[in-house]
């Protein structure tokens, strides 16, 4: 079946540096988008969401990208800091108005 | 605050025993969702329930069952059919009627088999 997938399941990146997670999606009827960081032994934190008429939106220090044409959005977080580190899942609705498909997740470290 | 309560942390079945997890929201959300995480796996729909005293299967819903009796209240009772029940359960809520609104999660229940 469809799925949201990731590229990378770890990502190791230095305190300050900018980070970018990736996310691929299948299903074309997907017009809604989210990103979640999830902390060990927490459920999901919602980040941020973008709909589908738009290409790019920015929050605190994050910001989503969305690219429709390649069925590809990214999750950009600035100036990473320790407390960044966590698994992030990207999450899409496949059309529907009530259900989202979750990714696998990457886990982002933030090193010294 | 407003939140969603999911009890308890942690939970222990013995073989053959059905248990109940518990999730509570004072968000007066109409839709409210189970989900299992697997270590590794991203969340997998048990069940979800747009409304009060309806709810659909999800795409593992055998050995589960839920109910909806309260806006508030979405337990998840898992029987002695799912043979494989270790895991990370969590509970979502999101207002339903306005399209593309994120769910939100409680911070989810452990269970083990004894």
């Amino acid at each position: 079946g469809e799925s949201v997938g990731l590229h990378l399941p770890t990502l190791s990146v230095q305190e300050g540096d900018n980070s970018i997670i990736n996310c691929a999606y299948s299903n074309s009827a997907s017009d809604y988008f989210i990103w979640y960081k999830q902390e060990s032994g927490k459920g999901p934190q919602f980040i941020i969401d973008i709909r589908s008429n738009m290409d790019k939106r920015q929050g605190q220090r994050v910001t989503v990208l969305l690219n429709k044409t390649v069925k590809h959005l990214s999750l950009q977080i600035a100036a990473t800091q320790p407390g960044d580190s966590a698994v992030y899942f990207c999450a899409d609705n496949t059309g529907t108005a009530s259900k989202l498909t979750f990714g696998t997740g990457t886990r982002l470290q933030v090193t010294l | 605050d407003g939140g969603i309560t999911q009890s308890p942390k942690y939970l222990f079945r013995k073989e053959g025993q059905n248990v109940t997890l518990s999730c509570e929201q004072n968000l007066n959300h109409d839709a409210m969702y189970w989900y299992r995480q697997d270590p590794g796996q991203g969340l997998r729909l048990i069940y979800y329930s747009q409304i009060v005293n309806d709810f659909q299967k999800g795409d593992i819903a055998e050995g589960y069952s839920v109910s909806r009796e309260k806006k508030e209240s979405f337990p998840l009772t898992v029987t002695s059919a799912q043979k494989n029940p270790t895991a990370f359960y969590l509970c979502a809520s999101k207002q339903e009627g306005v399209r593309n609104q994120p769910q939100h999660f409680g911070d989810g229940t452990r269970l083990s088999i004894l």
